[in-house]
């Protein structure tokens, strides 16, 4: 992938209600799409991929991206966020023919009681 | 062990210095990769092992850093003469298997700060 866009560097939500966070790649070729969390103090960890088949796809703890290509976009979701969600979340994409990710300046999640 | 280790967990070095960075990855994993994190950026990404050799190296920014995994485990990432931009975050991360679709999983990374 040439770029991933997150465009929200910090989104601060209260607790319980609905978020999405946005991200945008361009590439030329078929690319793989990825989210990570990246909860204080920790290293990254993967949230939900994306390789092939149904658009929608899940997490353990409810978050939800959706892959739309008519719109280069892998937009993060989850309909109801608890404090513990508070994290840095990146967005990723990798050509399908190589390994390198590319990684999106990254959205900080405040969520607020 | 039971996930990617990193050492040393923060480093700190006068410009000019050379520096050794080191990472464990997960027992069993073939594919190993550093990257390098700013602050306020995403990780962005250096060079990726499969085994022994690397596969591809076209991240690293220039001929003052190497990185080798001589017996396809443990990699030592190198930096010679240091200057102040190469402070950042250096993140080891590593997976099962060298597909772009594998789960990759990170270390908790090396602070370097170059004064």
């Amino acid at each position: 992938a040439q770029s991933v866009t997150q465009l929200d560097s910090q989104v601060p939500v209260f607790e319980e209600a609905p978020v999405e966070l946005r991200c945008n790649y361009s590439s030329s070729v078929s690319v793989y799409l990825f989210w990570y969390v990246q909860y204080p103090n920790q290293g990254l960890q993967l949230l939900l991929k994306y390789l092939s088949g149904s658009t929608l796809v899940e997490s353990i703890n409810g978050f939800e991206a959706e892959f739309n290509k008519s719109q280069t976009s892998f937009h993060l979701r989850k309909p109801s966020v608890h404090i513990s969600d508070t994290a840095e979340y990146f967005c990723a994409a990798v050509d399908t023919g190589r390994r390198a990710l590319t990684f999106g300046s990254g959205t900080r999640l405040q969520v607020q009681p | 062990g039971a996930g990617v280790s990193q050492t040393p967990s923060n480093k700190v070095t006068e410009k000019g210095k050379y520096v050794e960075l080191r990472c464990d990855p997960i027992s069993g994993h073939t594919a190993l990769y550093w990257y390098r994190q700013s602050l306020g950026q995403g990780p962005e990404f250096l060079i990726y092992f499969q085994g022994t050799g690397a596969a591809d190296d076209s991240g690293l920014p220039n001929d003052r850093f190497f990185a080798v995994r001589p017996e396809g485990s443990v990699s030592t990432l190198k930096i010679q003469r240091t200057e102040r931009g190469d402070s950042a975050v250096y993140l080891c991360a590593s997976s099962l298997g060298g597909q772009p679709g594998n789960t990759i999983y990170f270390g908790e990374g090396s602070w370097l700060t170059v004064v």
